[in-house]
């Protein structure tokens, strides 16, 4: 069973970048049949796709955070990471990571990490 | 303002079909499959139907799905109190090259 689990700190500053980690075990993430995402879910709205990396690394970000965010993997980890800069208010939110299957289904999530921009 | 349309609230009794609509267009649901994701309180989503209309293992056949052009919608028949949560469809968009969801849809049980 294939399981992702994030974790990062609860509360991060405004300005400053947020640093999350999501560990994947029951699969390995070499496989070059997936993608390895980001998605975040602000209090009481709806899902938004921060961005996708692969095993070898090539990656896809929202046009819309795409200036602030990069995605990194750990493959010798089995770990895949995110990082958000420029910190404000609107960045709190709930983020999961998620695998992507070649068939654009995100099919497993984790469970979900609340992070909050607040000084 | 989310790439995909969706009603924001849907509502039935238990036993009642209820169906959702997802709007997109050609970039999106139009060139790719849509899926939908079901998100009970306080949990993270969960995949309920691929590929426009297939159910992973697991998933009661009262959940369907169904694509007509740059639209899909997810029925629900016989509906019950558990599946009062909030439902999202999703598709890849090739013209932003990202996933896009839609904004979501809360459902009732009455």
């Amino acid at each position: 069973q294939v399981q992702l689990q994030e974790s990062g700190p609860g509360l991060v500053k405004p300005s400053q970048t947020l640093s999350l980690t999501c560990a994947v075990s029951g699969d390995s993430i070499s496989s070059g049949s997936y993608y390895w995402n980001w998605i975040r879910q602000p209090a009481g709205k709806g899902l938004e796709w921060i961005g996708r990396i692969s095993s070898s690394g090539s990656t896809n970000y929202n046009p819309s955070l795409k200036s602030r965010v990069n995605i990194s993997v750990d493959t010798s980890k089995s770990q895949f990471s995110l990082k958000l800069s420029s910190l404000t208010a609107a960045d709190t939110a709930v983020y999961y990571c998620a695998r992507l299957n070649s068939a654009y289904e995100f099919d497993y999530w984790g469970q979900g990490t609340l992070v909050t921009v607040s000084s | 303002q989310s790439v995909l349309t969706q009603p924001p609230s849907a509502s039935g009794t238990p036993g009642q079909r209820v169906t959702i609509s997802c709007s997109g267009s050609s970039s999106n649901i139009g060139s790719n499959t849509v899926n939908w994701y079901q998100q009970l309180p306080g949990t993270a989503p969960k995949l309920l139907i691929y590929s426009n209309n297939q159910r992973p293992s697991g998933v009661p056949d009262r959940f369907s799905g169904s694509k007509s052009g740059t639209s899909a919608s997810l029925a629900i028949s016989g509906l019950q109190s558990e599946d009062e949560a909030d439902y999202y469809c999703a598709a890849w968009d090739d013209s932003l090259w990202s996933g896009v969801f839609g904004g979501g849809t809360k459902l009732t049980v009455l």
